[in-house]
């Protein structure tokens, strides 16, 4: 059955740099999902990635896919605080696979 | 167009007793799904339901039950709660033609 890894789990970063949160699975998947938590709330769905090549940006975050390597990144450009949230990944089974979630904390 | 909703917000139960978590979609989405989420474990799916009248296993389905007797309803229920299934549930709920999941805005269950 599908898996999906991603790492970090745990990263802080100062506001204004970058960094990349990568997300791989397990088996062939021609799409992959990029979910946002914050404290106490409910996942809100980010990205929707379906192909290979896709890219997608909203704000500072850009995602991309690639199915060949079964790799998704979430790219954060000049970080700011209100980035701060659990970000998950998860690819698609007969159901979505969830990876375990990385926790970003973005410090002043 | 609420989306997702789930019934209650809060729970406490005491070990041994029962109760039932409802979840409403208004989206006439096929696929209905329960996970629960525990600090450091990300989100584990229990049982999940692909249309009125069904319902499935999915990765920790021990000690719940769930019904799907109409389209727009997901029950789950706890006949004998234990403190181990403290724990946020939510629910989500998808269309046939993606995968993307919209999530209800949880459930927090603590068991004493």
């Amino acid at each position: 059955e599908l898996k999906v890894e991603q790492n970090p789990l745990f990263l802080s970063m100062q506001e204004g740099k970058n960094y990349t949160i990568y997300c791989n699975y397990s088996t062939t998947s021609d799409r992959l999902y990029w979910y946002r938590q914050d404290p106490g709330k409910s996942l809100e769905s980010l990205f929707v990635l379906l192909s290979n090549g896709a890219v997608k940006q909203e704000g500072r975050l850009m995602a991309s896919l690639d199915t060949k390597a079964r790799l998704s990144t979430l790219h954060i450009t000049a970080a700011v605080h209100d980035l701060s949230a659990t970000y998950f990944c998860a690819g698609p089974s007969n159901k979505l696979i969830f990876g375990t979630g990385t926790l970003l904390a973005v410090q002043p | 167009n609420a989306g997702v909703t789930q019934t209650p917000k809060f729970r406490v139960l005491k070990t041994g007793q029962s109760m039932t978590l409802l979840c409403a979609q208004d989206m006439n989405h096929e696929y209905m799904y329960w996970y629960r989420q525990d600090p450091g474990m990300g989100l584990r799916l229990i049982h999940y339901s692909v249309g009125e009248g069904t319902t499935a296993k999915g990765e920790v389905p021990d000690g719940y039950n769930v019904s799907r007797l109409k389209k727009q309803n997901f029950l789950l229920g706890l006949e004998s709660a234990a403190p181990s299934q403290t724990s946020v549930y939510f629910c989500a709920s998808r269309a046939d033609s993606t995968y993307e999941q919209y999530f209800g805005p949880g459930t927090r269950l603590t068991v004493t």
